[in-house]
């Protein structure tokens, strides 16, 4: 079955501490994209990529960053810069051209110790 | 910021009646999007419609847009237990990569 795979489930992260949240897609999209989600709240985007070594900053990038070294993998890094990195976070992708919607793995809970 | 707003922001209603939510947006789109979200999972795409179609239907669930009030509504008709669900409106601004811009849900619970 084609789909996009999160992991881990649930990350905690010390003070100080960089931490990479993994997404992998086989479902040959270009793009792919960083939610954040806070309780109650709806997604904010954190960074997406259309092609392979391309990528654009959201509207909440600061303390976090990417890499797209393939097509099927868009790790995000919560670095120690993100004061605040307690939040729910969904990567999803997405074929580019025409009205496409998007699909979503099940998310990493992210939690400060 | 070009954030949509949910309305209500949370909906309670007994199994078998109809529930509406609605969602307005404040600068011209290229489409609209719902979704749906079940508590601790990630997004499911429900629907998506076109900025030049005002009405698209699948199974039980009809969505109207209205691009000259900015305003898009989502209707479940005859709902059941397993519709309980956070639904959120997303809109794509441009064509191309995209970047939607998500509206904060309404969290419905479907009383049996």
């Amino acid at each position: 079955d084609g789909g996009i795979t999160q992991s881990p489930k649930y990350l905690f992260r010390k003070e100080g501490q960089n931490v990479t949240l993994s997404c992998e897609q086989n479902l040959n999209h270009d793009a792919m994209y960083w939610y954040r989600q806070d309780p109650g709240q709806g997604l904010r985007l954190i960074y997406y990529s259309q092609i392979v070594n391309d990528f654009q900053k959201g509207d909440i990038a600061e303390g976090y960053s990417v890499s797209r070294e393939k097509k099927e993998s868009f790790p995000l890094t919560v670095t120690s810069a993100q004061k605040n990195p307690t939040a729910f976070y969904l990567c999803a992708s997405s074929i580019v051209q025409g009205d496409q919607p998007q699909h979503f793995g099940d998310g990493t809970r992210l939690s400060i110790l | 910021s070009q954030q949509g707003e949910e309305d209500p922001q949370a909906l309670s209603i007994q199994e078998g009646e109809n529930a509406t939510m609605n969602c307005s947006y404040k600068t011209s789109i290229n489409n609209l999007q719902w979704y749906r979200q079940n508590s601790g999972r990630g997004l499911v795409h429900l629907i998506l419609i076109r900025s030049n179609e005002r009405e698209k239907h699948s199974g039980r669930l009809r969505v109207t847009l209205d691009t000259s009030k900015k305003s898009s509504s989502l209707l479940i008709t005859a709902s059941r237990a397993a519709d309980t669900a956070s639904y959120f409106c997303a809109t794509a601004h441009h064509q191309g990569a995209q970047k939607l811009v998500f509206g904060q849900g309404t969290r419905l619970t479907i009383n049996p």
